[in-house]
């Protein structure tokens, strides 16, 4: 079964650069998955961040970045700040269906 | 402005059926794919089903395959999900979503679906 991983958690403080990373337990991820990555604070809508691999979505600051980092996608956030507390999942593209990250619960404090 | 209002969430009970509607505004609706993304109470998210701008590709997850059936009416510019055989599992704010992860997704507000008896 494929398995979309993501750190459960991670904690920074304000104006810290942090990469969240997404990976694949059955191999590497690369441009072809299209990752994608979504913020979601409680009780709100998801909002896309990055889809593509690192296009940023309209609206979306551009210290949110997204890349390929070795064999995972990856969203950066370059000088975090307190409202960026929130949970953060990637999405692979898998041959007309998309898999999610179980999501990463950043804590900016 | 881009809008997506879903409806037709509530309480069922286990083996029961219910239909989602998605309301799209704002953008020429025959044109995009759209779908369907569920989250469980605390969980995280879960792809449902896609389906292109004509109908022609329609992919489901399996955990809803055989159970659910999306299907859109573009002159009225909504986009449809029937759930058929609920099960418990099956509770969840269900999200409407255009696009795709090449062009991106814009999402509605979700509407809850609880399924118990």
């Amino acid at each position: 079964q494929t398995v979309v991983t993501q750190e459960p958690s991670f904690s920074v403080s304000p104006g810290d650069t942090v990469t969240l990373t997404c990976g694949l337990n059955s191999g590497s991820v690369s441009t072809n998955y299209h990752p994608s990555w979504y913020q979601q604070t409680p009780g709100q809508a998801p909002r896309t961040l990055i889809y593509s691999t690192n296009t940023r979505s309209s609206g979306v600051p551009d210290r949110f970045s997204g890349s390929i980092l070795s064999d995972k996608a990856a969203l950066t956030i370059t000088g975090a700040q307190a409202d960026d507390s929130s949970d953060y999942y990637c999405a692979l593209y898998l041959g007309g269906g998309l898999l999610f990250g179980g999501g990463t619960k950043l804590t900016v404090l | 402005e881009v809008q997506l209002v879903e409806s037709g969430g509530g309480l069922v009970k286990p083996g029961g059926s219910l239909r989602l509607s998605c309301a799209a505004s704002g953008f020429t609706f025959s044109i995009y794919n759209m779908n369907w993304v569920r989250q469980a109470p605390g969980k995280g998210l879960e792809w449902v089903s896609s389906i292109s701008g004509r109908s022609d590709y329609i992919y489901y997850s399996d955990s809803v395959k055989g159970r659910f059936t999306i299907s859109r009416d573009n002159a009225k510019n909504s986009l449809f999900l029937q759930m058929d055989s609920l099960r418990a599992e099956d509770t969840a704010v269900y999200y409407c979503a255009r696009g795709s992860t090449t062009n991106g997704m814009t999402w509605g507000q979700g509407t809850l679906v609880t399924v118990s008896s």
